[in-house]
Protein backbone atom coordinates (compact mmCIF):
# COMPACT_ATOMS: atom_id res chain seq x y z
CA UNK A 1 0.00 0.00 0.00
CA UNK A 2 1.04 3.40 -0.95
CA UNK A 3 1.23 6.05 1.89
CA UNK A 4 2.77 8.69 3.31
CA UNK A 5 4.35 10.18 6.69
CA UNK A 6 4.70 13.96 7.83
CA UNK A 7 7.19 15.19 9.85
CA UNK A 8 6.37 17.02 12.42
CA UNK A 9 2.87 17.38 14.00
CA UNK A 10 3.36 21.32 14.74
CA UNK A 11 5.40 23.95 12.94
CA UNK A 12 5.35 27.38 14.04
CA UNK A 13 7.01 30.47 11.63
CA UNK A 14 7.03 34.11 12.12
CA UNK A 15 5.37 35.96 9.47
CA UNK A 16 7.31 36.46 6.40
CA UNK A 17 9.35 33.23 7.40
CA UNK A 18 9.98 30.12 4.71
CA UNK A 19 7.64 27.68 5.63
CA UNK A 20 9.40 24.21 5.36
CA UNK A 21 6.11 20.99 5.81
CA UNK A 22 7.34 17.94 5.22
CA UNK A 23 6.42 15.05 3.48
CA UNK A 24 8.01 12.01 2.86
CA UNK A 25 5.92 8.82 0.47
CA UNK A 26 6.53 5.32 0.46
CA UNK A 27 5.20 3.79 -2.92
CA UNK A 28 6.22 0.63 -5.17
CA UNK A 29 4.91 2.54 -8.55
CA UNK A 30 5.51 6.43 -9.48
CA UNK A 31 2.84 7.86 -6.77
CA UNK A 32 0.47 10.71 -7.19
CA UNK A 33 0.88 12.81 -4.58
CA UNK A 34 -1.08 15.84 -3.17
CA UNK A 35 -1.24 18.70 -0.40
CA UNK A 36 -4.31 19.70 0.83
CA UNK A 37 -4.72 22.82 3.37
CA UNK A 38 -7.49 22.70 5.63
CA UNK A 39 -8.81 25.91 7.56
CA UNK A 40 -10.34 25.84 10.95
CA UNK A 41 -13.74 24.36 10.66
CA UNK A 42 -13.46 23.94 6.79
CA UNK A 43 -13.29 21.06 4.11
CA UNK A 44 -9.88 20.59 2.24
CA UNK A 45 -8.67 22.66 -0.45
CA UNK A 46 -6.43 21.73 -3.07
CA UNK A 47 -2.88 23.09 -2.81
CA UNK A 48 -1.03 21.61 -5.46
CA UNK A 49 -0.56 17.99 -7.32
CA UNK A 50 2.38 16.16 -8.91
CA UNK A 51 1.94 13.61 -11.48
CA UNK A 52 4.55 12.57 -12.55
CA UNK A 53 4.91 15.61 -15.02
CA UNK A 54 7.28 18.74 -13.35
CA UNK A 55 8.90 17.69 -10.84
CA UNK A 56 8.73 21.40 -8.91
CA UNK A 57 5.01 21.82 -8.72
CA UNK A 58 3.68 25.30 -8.19
CA UNK A 59 0.22 25.66 -6.12
CA UNK A 60 -2.28 27.83 -5.12
CA UNK A 61 -1.67 31.10 -2.53
CA UNK A 62 2.21 31.05 -2.93
CA UNK A 63 2.81 27.31 -2.46
CA UNK A 64 5.06 24.67 -4.34
CA UNK A 65 6.66 21.26 -3.81
CA UNK A 66 9.53 19.18 -5.59
CA UNK A 67 8.91 15.62 -5.83
CA UNK A 68 12.31 13.87 -5.43
CA UNK A 69 12.39 10.42 -5.69
CA UNK A 70 15.84 9.76 -4.73
CA UNK A 71 15.06 10.74 -1.24
CA UNK A 72 11.02 10.01 -1.57
CA UNK A 73 10.12 13.68 -0.44
CA UNK A 74 7.21 15.78 -1.12
CA UNK A 75 7.57 18.79 0.49
CA UNK A 76 5.81 21.90 0.99
CA UNK A 77 7.54 25.46 0.56
CA UNK A 78 6.33 28.94 0.97
CA UNK A 79 9.32 31.91 0.81
CA UNK A 80 7.30 33.99 2.90
CA UNK A 81 4.49 33.08 5.29
CA UNK A 82 1.67 35.10 5.89
CA UNK A 83 -0.67 35.28 9.23
CA UNK A 84 -3.66 34.08 6.92
CA UNK A 85 -1.29 30.40 6.29
CA UNK A 86 -1.93 29.51 9.45
CA UNK A 87 -4.18 26.05 8.99
CA UNK A 88 -3.85 22.06 9.02
CA UNK A 89 -1.66 20.66 5.69
CA UNK A 90 -2.03 17.35 4.75
CA UNK A 91 0.19 15.61 2.32
CA UNK A 92 -1.80 12.33 0.69
CA UNK A 93 -0.83 9.82 -2.02
CA UNK A 94 -3.26 8.55 -4.40
CA UNK A 95 -3.62 4.69 -4.63
CA UNK A 96 -5.89 1.65 -5.39
CA UNK A 97 -8.37 0.93 -7.67
CA UNK A 98 -10.98 2.78 -6.43
CA UNK A 99 -8.19 6.18 -6.39
CA UNK A 100 -8.47 7.12 -2.62
CA UNK A 101 -6.29 9.16 -1.10
CA UNK A 102 -4.27 8.03 1.80
CA UNK A 103 -3.47 11.31 3.96
CA UNK A 104 -0.69 11.82 6.14
CA UNK A 105 -1.60 12.35 10.15
CA UNK A 106 -1.30 15.91 8.78
CA UNK A 107 0.96 19.41 9.94
CA UNK A 108 -0.51 22.27 11.92
CA UNK A 109 1.21 25.47 10.99
CA UNK A 110 0.78 28.12 13.06
CA UNK A 111 2.23 31.80 12.06
CA UNK A 112 3.28 34.09 14.60
CA UNK A 113 3.55 38.19 14.34
CA UNK B 1 -22.67 26.89 -6.65
CA UNK B 2 -21.29 24.50 -3.75
CA UNK B 3 -19.85 21.91 -5.90
CA UNK B 4 -19.97 19.15 -2.78
CA UNK B 5 -22.72 19.84 -0.11
CA UNK B 6 -23.14 17.71 2.74
CA UNK B 7 -26.39 18.25 5.62
CA UNK B 8 -26.38 18.57 8.01
CA UNK B 9 -23.58 20.53 8.91
CA UNK B 10 -23.36 19.94 12.92
CA UNK B 11 -25.71 16.81 14.15
CA UNK B 12 -25.85 16.27 18.07
CA UNK B 13 -27.46 13.14 19.24
CA UNK B 14 -27.33 10.25 21.89
CA UNK B 15 -25.92 7.21 22.17
CA UNK B 16 -27.87 4.22 20.37
CA UNK B 17 -29.51 6.32 17.93
CA UNK B 18 -29.88 5.82 14.18
CA UNK B 19 -28.53 9.07 11.97
CA UNK B 20 -27.88 9.92 8.15
CA UNK B 21 -25.59 12.40 6.89
CA UNK B 22 -26.47 13.03 3.05
CA UNK B 23 -24.18 14.09 0.50
CA UNK B 24 -24.81 15.74 -2.85
CA UNK B 25 -22.05 16.88 -5.72
CA UNK B 26 -23.15 18.77 -8.57
CA UNK B 27 -19.99 18.20 -10.29
CA UNK B 28 -20.92 15.03 -12.55
CA UNK B 29 -18.44 13.34 -11.10
CA UNK B 30 -18.22 9.59 -11.28
CA UNK B 31 -16.60 8.42 -8.04
CA UNK B 32 -17.85 9.35 -4.13
CA UNK B 33 -16.17 9.22 -0.89
CA UNK B 34 -17.08 8.99 2.66
CA UNK B 35 -14.06 10.37 5.09
CA UNK B 36 -13.89 10.12 9.01
CA UNK B 37 -11.53 12.77 9.98
CA UNK B 38 -10.84 12.14 13.91
CA UNK B 39 -10.08 14.24 16.97
CA UNK B 40 -6.34 14.53 16.35
CA UNK B 41 -7.37 15.51 12.64
CA UNK B 42 -6.37 11.69 10.97
CA UNK B 43 -8.20 11.21 7.81
CA UNK B 44 -9.44 7.93 6.96
CA UNK B 45 -11.29 6.54 4.22
CA UNK B 46 -14.30 4.83 4.90
CA UNK B 47 -16.23 4.07 1.88
CA UNK B 48 -16.08 4.71 -2.45
CA UNK B 49 -19.10 4.63 -4.60
CA UNK B 50 -17.99 4.45 -8.42
CA UNK B 51 -21.26 5.36 -10.87
CA UNK B 52 -23.90 3.63 -7.77
CA UNK B 53 -21.11 0.49 -7.64
CA UNK B 54 -19.39 0.18 -3.59
CA UNK B 55 -16.01 -0.15 -4.83
CA UNK B 56 -13.93 0.71 -1.13
CA UNK B 57 -15.46 -0.69 1.97
CA UNK B 58 -12.38 -0.32 4.42
CA UNK B 59 -12.68 -1.73 7.35
CA UNK B 60 -15.60 -0.23 9.23
CA UNK B 61 -18.19 -1.24 12.12
CA UNK B 62 -21.05 -2.96 9.58
CA UNK B 63 -23.31 -0.20 11.78
CA UNK B 64 -22.47 2.17 8.96
CA UNK B 65 -24.13 1.69 5.91
CA UNK B 66 -23.71 3.87 2.65
CA UNK B 67 -26.10 4.45 0.24
CA UNK B 68 -26.29 5.83 -3.79
CA UNK B 69 -29.42 6.23 -5.09
CA UNK B 70 -27.57 8.09 -8.12
CA UNK B 71 -23.87 8.85 -8.92
CA UNK B 72 -24.67 12.41 -7.45
CA UNK B 73 -25.78 11.23 -4.00
CA UNK B 74 -24.16 9.59 -1.51
CA UNK B 75 -25.34 8.76 2.26
CA UNK B 76 -24.54 7.65 4.95
CA UNK B 77 -26.64 6.06 7.42
CA UNK B 78 -25.48 4.58 11.10
CA UNK B 79 -27.30 2.82 13.37
CA UNK B 80 -26.53 2.38 17.19
CA UNK B 81 -23.97 5.56 17.24
CA UNK B 82 -21.23 5.27 19.79
CA UNK B 83 -19.71 7.40 21.48
CA UNK B 84 -16.51 6.48 19.07
CA UNK B 85 -18.42 7.67 16.65
CA UNK B 86 -17.47 10.85 17.27
CA UNK B 87 -15.61 12.72 14.72
CA UNK B 88 -16.28 14.91 10.96
CA UNK B 89 -17.27 13.13 8.14
CA UNK B 90 -16.40 14.27 4.99
CA UNK B 91 -17.87 13.65 1.82
CA UNK B 92 -15.79 13.66 -1.72
CA UNK B 93 -16.38 13.22 -5.23
CA UNK B 94 -13.52 12.51 -8.22
CA UNK B 95 -14.19 12.72 -11.96
CA UNK B 96 -13.30 9.62 -13.44
CA UNK B 97 -10.45 8.35 -15.42
CA UNK B 98 -7.53 8.46 -12.90
CA UNK B 99 -6.38 9.77 -9.90
CA UNK B 100 -7.36 13.23 -10.18
CA UNK B 101 -8.20 15.37 -7.08
CA UNK B 102 -10.64 15.16 -4.67
CA UNK B 103 -13.41 17.37 -4.23
CA UNK B 104 -14.13 17.83 -0.71
CA UNK B 105 -17.24 19.25 1.11
CA UNK B 106 -17.44 21.50 4.02
CA UNK B 107 -18.19 18.26 6.39
CA UNK B 108 -20.30 17.33 9.28
CA UNK B 109 -19.53 17.70 12.62
CA UNK B 110 -20.93 14.15 14.36
CA UNK B 111 -21.46 14.66 18.31
CA UNK B 112 -22.71 11.49 20.28
CA UNK B 113 -23.50 12.16 23.46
Amino acid sequence: AQSVTQLGSHVSVSEGALVLLRCNYSSSVPPYLFWYVQYPNQGLQLLLKYTSAATLVKGINGFEAEFKKSETSFHLTKPSAHMSDAAEYFCAVSEGSGYALNFGKGTSLLVTP
Amino acid sequence: DTAVSQTPKYLVTQMGNDKSIKCEQNLGHDTMYWYKQDSKKFLKIMFSYNNKELIINETVPNRFSPKSPDKAHLNLHINSLELGDSAVYFCASRPGGGREKLFFGSGTQLSVL
